[in-house]
C-alpha cells in the first residue's frame, strides 16, 4: 500500500541546519504534487512548502521562506526538505503529504491523501 | 493569507450525537475547503474534500458542507472512535489549517 516515510529529524542548535527526507513507496512520485506540513508540540497543522510534480513550482509559507529549501527526486522517489538557521520556533513533527490535485466538477482541488508517520525536529540550546 | 476560524475549539458529545464543526474563511474561497481528523500520535486522515466530496473509506456518517465563507463538518451519529481532533483547511490560496476542533467524550 502507499506509504511516506520521514527520516532526518533530530536535536539541533539554534541557526544549525537538518535536511528531512520522505521516502516513498507503491505509487509514482513524479505524478504528484508534494507538501511539508509542521505541527509544533501540542499544536495544530502548519503547511510550510509544496513542490509541483515536476520540481519547477514551489512554494513556501512566510514562516520558512529563505531558510528552507523544498526539493524532489522522482528518481530516487524521494522528497526533501532543507532547514537551514533554524530557530526554537521551528520545533515540531514534520510531516510529508501525497496532493493528488482531485478533478472535482470541472476543477482542480488541493488536497492531501496520503502522509507519512512524521519526524521530530527539535530546536533547542 | 486566508485564515479559517474553526468553531468551537472543543466540545463534548456522547455516542450517537450528532456532531456539528463550523468553520469561516477570511474571504470567499468557492469549495476549496479539506477536513482532516487527527488522533494522538497519529498523522491527520482526509475525510472530506472540496467541501463536500467524501474521501474512499471514510463512513457515511461524515458529511460536509458549505461554500464561499462558510463550511461545516457534519458526523451523524458519533462513535467510539470518531473522538478525535478536526481540522478544516483551504486550498483556495497559500495553503492554511484552521485552529482544530478537539471532539471528546461526555
Amino acid at each position: 500500500q502507499v506509504q511516506l516515510v520521514e527520516s532526518g529529524g533530530g536535536l539541533v542548535k539554534p541557526g544549525g541546519s537538518l535536511r528531512l527526507s520522505c521516502a516513498v513507496s507503491e505509487f509514482n512520485l513524479s505524478d504528484y504534487y508534494m507538501s511539508w506540513i509542521r505541527q509544533a508540540p501540542g499544536k495544530g497543522l502548519e503547511w510550510i512548502s509544496y513542490i509541483s510534480s515536476s520540481g519547477r513550482t514551489i512554494f513556501y509559507a512566510d514562516s520558512v521562506k529563505g531558510r528552507f529549501t523544498i526539493s524532489r527526486d522522482n528518481a530516487k522517489n524521494s522528497l526533501y526538505l532543507q532547514m537551514n538557521s533554524l530557530r526554537v520556533e521551528d520545533t515540531a513533527v514534520y510531516y510529508c503529504a501525497r496532493d493528488p490535485r482531485r478533478w472535482v466538477s470541472g476543477l482542480y482541488y488541493s488536497l492531501f491523501d496520503f502522509w507519512g508517520q512524521g519526524t521530530l525536529v527539535t530546536v533547542s540550546s | 493569507d486566508i485564515q479559517m476560524t474553526q468553531s468551537p475549539s472543543s466540545l463534548s458529545a456522547s455516542v450517537g450525537d450528532r456532531v456539528t464543526i463550523t468553520c469561516r474563511a477570511s474571504q470567499s474561497i468557492s469549495r476549496y475547503v479539506n477536513w482532516y481528523q487527527q488522533k494522538p500520535g497519529k498523522a491527520p486522515k482526509l475525510l472530506i474534500y472540496a467541501a463536500s466530496s467524501l474521501q474512499s473509506g471514510v463512513p457515511s456518517r461524515f458529511s460536509g458542507s458549505g461554500s464561499g465563507t462558510d463550511f461545516t463538518l457534519t458526523i451523524s451519529s458519533l462513535q467510539p472512535e470518531d473522538f478525535a481532533t478536526y481540522y478544516c483547511q483551504q486550498s483556495s490560496s497559500t495553503l492554511t489549517f484552521g485552529g482544530g476542533t478537539k471532539v471528546e467524550i461526555k
